[in-house]
């Protein structure tokens, strides 16, 4: 089994609708990450969290929203969906303390495809 | 503020081709510099990284040194292999928050028998 688990790996879903992608992992980390892919821009980060009770927004968290429900569960909410917010989504992790050996070793999910119409 | 700029692709090559993807980057403070590689239908996983200058990373044949006189970190392999067909990208971690990483666009590389 996958360290980070996303769920649903794809989903095709109307304007307007709301949506849920859901990250769980067993790697015991504490930090976990909400990224987007799209052609031509690399990555672009939505929101993080370093614990439970930490969230923060990344470059481009408008029209989105995260729970994170456990130390293991991170979850990234689409309340309106619009067609500009098609594309793959990640969920990774990272070991704390930052700036120790492991430093910027992200453990990344699958991805989760998500189309708007 | 802080950017990673890559090569464009695809790169196309003939297995045992020499590799370079070029990749440069700005930033404030003393960034930690990385490599990651993205299979088909998988996510990113980090290939090598560099924290200081003149530090050199390297993993499964591949190379990066961390030129700062340059702002640099292109990677590079002597003999790519058609298993090395993936999609690459440059990283730098933002110097507040190390664990932070700021990605390049990504360059595609296909190596055909």
């Amino acid at each position: 089994d996958a360290d980070v688990t996303q769920t649903p790996r794809n989903r095709i879903t109307k304007t307007g609708k709301r949506i849920m992608l859901e990250c769980s992992q067993t790697k015991g980390h504490d930090r976990m990450y909400w990224y987007r892919q799209d052609p031509g821009l690399g990555l672009r980060l939505i929101y993080y969290s370093f614990d439970v009770k930490d969230i923060n927004k990344g470059e481009i968290s408008d029209g989105y929203s995260v729970s994170r429900q456990a130390q293991a569960k991170f979850s990234l909410s689409l309340e309106s969906a619009i067609p500009n917010q098609t594309a793959l989504y990640f969920c990774a992790t990272s070991v704390s303390p930052s700036g120790g050996p492991r430093s910027g070793e992200l453990f990344f999910g699958e991805g989760s495809r998500l189309t708007v119409l | 503020g802080n950017s990673v700029t890559q090569m464009e692709g695809p790169v196309t090559l003939s297995e045992e081709a020499f590799l370079t993807i070029n990749c440069t980057y700005t930033a404030t403070g003393y960034p930690s510099l990385f490599w990651y590689v993205q299979y088909p239908g998988e996510g990113l996983q980090l290939l090598l990284k560099a924290t200081k200058a003149d530090d050199k990373g390297s993993n499964k044949g591949f190379e990066a040194t961390y030129r700062k006189e340059t702002t640099s970190f292109h990677l590079e392999k002597g003999s790519v292999q058609v298993s090395d067909s993936a999609v690459y990208f440059c990283a730098l971690s933002d110097p507040g928050n190390t664990d932070k990483l700021i990605f390049g666009t990504g360059t595609r590389l296909q190596v055909f028998p």
